[in-house]
């Protein structure tokens, strides 16, 4: 079954912990991107992924880290510094043809901070 | 930097026609996407136009006019499951996405 899995589907978190929010796909995707939807708003990229072991901050990253030790794996860590971690966060993929600009999304993790 | 506009609610009938209309100034362009939220979903792709003109798939249609930095998403004969959230999005120079605020159409009966 292809496709693009997140968990868990709802996280509740303490205020001063870190937690890590699960994105894996199996679709062979090169590129990989965690965005960040508050209510009523649209999409904020937070970190991208075009290839692995290599990662970039998109335009709100702080507060946050990602790795990408595999092509299939890109887990996003919400740390304390993050005043703000109350939201929906999305991953989505990208393949790698030249032409190919489509982004595919996750069912997404909407994460409380308690 | 990167600016796209785009009307924050909208209502409409059932059976109805309603376009939603998507603005956007950005350094340099690559393509517009219009995608499909429902609430606490994930976005589902609807259309992509990297060219000037109308695209059309089924009910839905895109249209781009690159000179006017300007699309907008038409839904025809609308049904209660269109009530949702549209998302505009360009693609800029480089591989990042930059979306619009979304547009909420609730259809109503």
């Amino acid at each position: 079954d292809g496709g693009i899995t997140q968990s868990p589907k709802y996280l509740f978190r303490k205020e001063g912990q870190n937690v890590t929010l699960s994105c894996e796909q199996n679709l062979n995707h090169d590129a990989m991107y965690w965005y960040r939807q508050d209510p009523g708003q649209g999409l904020r990229l937070i970190y991208y992924s075009q290839i692995v072991n290599d990662f970039q901050k998109g335009d709100i990253a702080e507060g946050y880290s990602v790795s990408r030790e595999k092509k299939e794996s890109f887990p996003l860590t919400v740390t304390s510094a993050q005043k703000n971690p109350t939201a929906f966060y999305l991953c989505a993929t990208k393949s790698g043809g030249a032409w190919e600009e489509t982004q595919y999304f996750g069912p997404g993790t909407r994460l409380l901070v308690l | 930097g990167q600016n796209i506009d785009q009307p924050t609610e909208m209502t409409a009938t059932e059976g109805a026609i309603v376009q939603i209309n998507c603005t956007y100034q950005t350094s340099g362009f690559n393509g517009l996407f219009w995608y499909q939220q429902h609430a606490g979903e994930a976005p589902t792709f609807l259309s992509y136009n990297v060219l000037d003109g109308l695209e059309e798939k089924g009910r839905f249609s895109s249209f781009l006019s690159r000179s006017k930095g300007y699309s907008y998403l038409l839904l025809k004969e609308l049904q209660m499951k269109d009530s949702a959230s549209y998302l505009c999005a360009v693609v800029p120079a480089g591989n990042k996405l930059t979306f619009g605020g979304g547009t909420r159409v609730l259809v109503k009966p």
